[in-house]
């Protein structure tokens, strides 16, 4: 069974400058699920998919992140513009509905 | 929303001894508790997990223990190896684990030869 899939793997942008992550979820997991993790830091939920709709989107700073989940499959999530602070890896989940939360293998961006 | 604080933050250990790490939650509602293992650049791996209805479980060197009245739950390694050295993360969720975890800061786990 195929993990989790994400890209790219690193990213280095200038402040105010525009990003974009892409993941691909395990096969048949409704549920996708971007975190954050900051260096030293345990990720932090920035928001939850159930199949295309959201679930939960309360840690997502919605000024500059925006997120969507297109057909219920994959999903693409988007700064604009970047900070300085949003340097971390970006972290992409799935799971069953219930079950373990696989992990892909993350985004480590950097903003200059 | 949940808050888990995790303790300690670095924990150095002689090999073969055991270790132990400890979480507490603040949402009662909580009834999910995985733990995870990320190893240096790479991604969180799911090691053992427990739900509200259960005590303790166990999975050959490692146990989870849980205290719903004390909201508190720890890992426990026994007979500690080198490939053991790693940052380890509690989390917490309710809804069974259907929604998003909250995680602890982590503990960093060094394995003394």
């Amino acid at each position: 069974e195929a993990g989790v899939a994400q890209s790219p793997r690193y990213k280095i942008i200038e402040k105010r400058q525009s990003v974009a992550f892409w993941c691909n979820p395990i096969s048949g997991h409704a549920t996708l699920y971007w975190y954050q993790q900051i260096l030293g830091q345990g990720p932090k939920l920035l928001i939850q998919f159930q199949n295309n709709g959201v679930v939960d989107d309360s840690q997502l700073p919605k000024d500059r992140f925006s997120a969507e989940r297109l057909k219920g499959v994959d999903s693409t999530l988007k700064i604009q513009p970047a900070k300085l602070e949003d340097s971390a890896v970006y972290l992409c989940a799935s799971s069953r509905y219930t079950d373990t939360q696989y992990f892909g293998p993350g985004t480590r961006l950097t903003v200059l | 929303g949940e808050n888990v604080e995790q303790h300690p933050s670095t924990l150095s250990v002689q090999e073969g001894d055991s270790a132990v790490i400890k979480c507490t939650y603040s949402d009662s509602a909580s009834n999910y508790f995985p733990w995870y293992k990320q190893e240096l650049g790479k991604r969180p791996q799911l090691i053992i997990d427990i739900r509200s209805n259960v005590g303790e479980k166990k999975d050959q060197r490692i146990a989870v223990t849980l205290n719903k009245t004390a909201k508190h739950f720890s890992l426990h390694i026994t007979e500690t190896q080198p490939e053991d050295s790693a940052v380890y993360f509690c989390a917490a969720s309710n809804r069974g684990g259907a929604d998003g975890l909250t995680f602890g800061k982590g503990t960093h786990l060094i394995i003394q030869p």
